[in-house]
């Protein structure tokens, strides 16, 4: 089942905070989180696996919380490179390994 | 230079026309996969390949055959497209290993008249 994001949408002006949310109705292997800009590929940004581990980009951050298998994704002090959509995407791992099941995306808007 | 490629990059066809999209990585990776993405939709998986000879159903694999018979190359085949898959396609590969971070190609964008 698809995972849930929210918002769906965000404007910022360069230097403001964002948090943007994905909850799953499953338990959860691990949360990915992309960012793709207009007419790019996604690319990843970081990695939360169950258990604590953290993979990822060194100026983006991330919390997971197991037990609610909700994931947030912090962006802090914006710079307008950081404009696309995030996307998160979720593992259920055991016998699923590979299989990513994404949310619809939250698009980042930010302005100078 | 550590990529995935996919070919080709924009495809025009009919209903019915036989067509087949490569992907191909050049990282080692264990894990391949094709996604769909539509305006409102996200991505969805359409299959996926944990090794060679080894592929399972995502989650819209109807319509949609892939073959794995070399760790880096991964075909995504349509036998008889039709215009509900006109799409951007993602190829994506990964390790294995508890960290399996997906590197996503160029895409392609196929539109079926």
């Amino acid at each position: 089942q698809q995972p849930v994001q929210s918002p769906q949408a965000v404007i910022l002006r360069e230097g403001e905070d964002a948090v943007i949310n994905c909850s799953s109705s499953k338990a959860l292997y691990s949360v990915h989180w992309y960012r793709q800009k207009h007419g790019e590929a996604p690319v990843f940004l970081m990695i939360l696996l169950k258990g604590g581990e953290q993979k990822g980009h060194e100026k983006i951050s991330a919390s997971f919380n197991e037990k609610k298998q909700q994931s947030s994704l912090y962006l802090t002090a914006s710079q307008l490179s950081y404009s696309g959509t995030y996307f998160c995407g979720t593992e259920i791992g055991g016998g699923s390994q590979g299989n990513l099941i994404f949310g619809k995306g939250t698009k980042l808007s930010v302005k100078p | 230079e550590a990529q995935v490629t996919q070919n080709p990059r924009y495809l025009i066809t009919v209903t019915g026309k036989k067509l087949t999209v490569t992907c191909s990585q050049n990282m080692n990776h264990e894990y391949m996969s094709w996604y769909r993405q539509d305006p409102g939709l996200g991505l969805r998986q359409i299959y996926y390949s944990m090794n060679v000879e080894v592929t399972d159903k995502g989650d819209v694999p109807e319509g949609y055959k892939v073959s794995r018979k070399e760790k880096r190359n991964f075909p995504l085949i349509l036998e008889s497209p039709s215009p509900n898959q006109t799409s951007l396609y993602f190829c994506a590969s990964s390790p294995a290993g508890r960290v399996r971070a997906q590197y996503f190609g160029p895409g392609t964008r196929l539109t079926v008249l």
